[in-house]
């Protein structure tokens, strides 16, 4: 398997500029999860879908932040309009969740976009 | 409140020596499960090794054991015999709240350890 692919690797943007970051999941996993990763605040999950629905989002930061999963093989994270403070790793993993047991499933990482807002 | 804490920040081992990098967390719930994960200098995400909170021994996976200690509510992560490429960061992680389907999904990472294995 080709693992979670993530696009682009590398962003750099101007402030007030519209960014899209692509996943495309491992085939047949069912939870997709976008996190960000900031030397000030960690990783944080932003957001995580459960069959292509958003289950939560309580941690997308403010209404910039915008996420879709329009099938089980692709999913988008969008930010308009960017700002400095939006520059970070951001990842996406996803896992399958076996027959309702959900505790030992780990989540497969992409290799993450590094987004610079200059 | 943080679920889970990661109080090292930074550590450094002698080359084939172990060592252990602490992880505490936080939940009420009695059923969850317990992640750590590796980040190299290249920035992916590895996973290492897991621990359930009902699981009797403690996980082993090759030079990586998790001291599992539920009572403290602590999951260090031991790494025997360390080589040159165990250098990098590691964050612990937990899923609570995992009985039933309708449960949360969450996973949550603490702050992370950077580890450097001197030669």
């Amino acid at each position: 398997d080709a693992g979670v692919i993530q696009s682009p690797r590398h962003e750099v943007t101007e402030m007030g500029q519209e960014v899209t970051l692509r996943c495309k999941p491992i085939s047949g996993h069912d939870y997709l999860f976008w996190y960000r990763q900031t030397m000030m605040r960690g990783l944080e999950l932003l957001i995580y879908f459960n069959n292509n629905v958003p289950i939560d989002d309580s941690g997308m930061p403010e209404d910039r932040f915008s996420a879709k999963m329009p099938n089980a093989s692709f999913s988008t994270l969008k930010i308009q309009p960017s700002e400095p403070r939006d520059s970070a790793v951001y990842f996406c993993a996803s896992s399958f969740r076996a027959g309702g047991k959900a505790t030992n499933e780990k989540l497969f990482f992409g290799s993450g976009t590094q987004l610079s807002v200059l | 409140a943080q679920k889970i804490t990661q109080t090292q920040p930074g550590m450094f081992v002698q080359e084939k020596e172990a060592v252990t990098l602490d992880c505490t967390y936080d939940t009420s719930d009695p059923s969850y499960g317990l992640f750590w994960y590796k980040q190299p200098s290249s920035g992916e995400m590895i996973f290492l090794i897991y621990q359930g909170s009902y699981d009797q021994q403690n996980a082993t996976e090759g030079r990586y054991s998790l001291n599992f200690q539920k009572a403290r509510k602590s999951a260090n992560l031991v790494i025997s015999a360390s080589q040159l490429g165990d250098s990098a960061m590691y964050f612990c992680a937990m899923r609570e709240g995992v009985t039933g389907m309708d449960s949360s999904y969450k996973l949550i990472f603490g702050s992370g350890t950077r580890l450097l294995v001197r030669p």
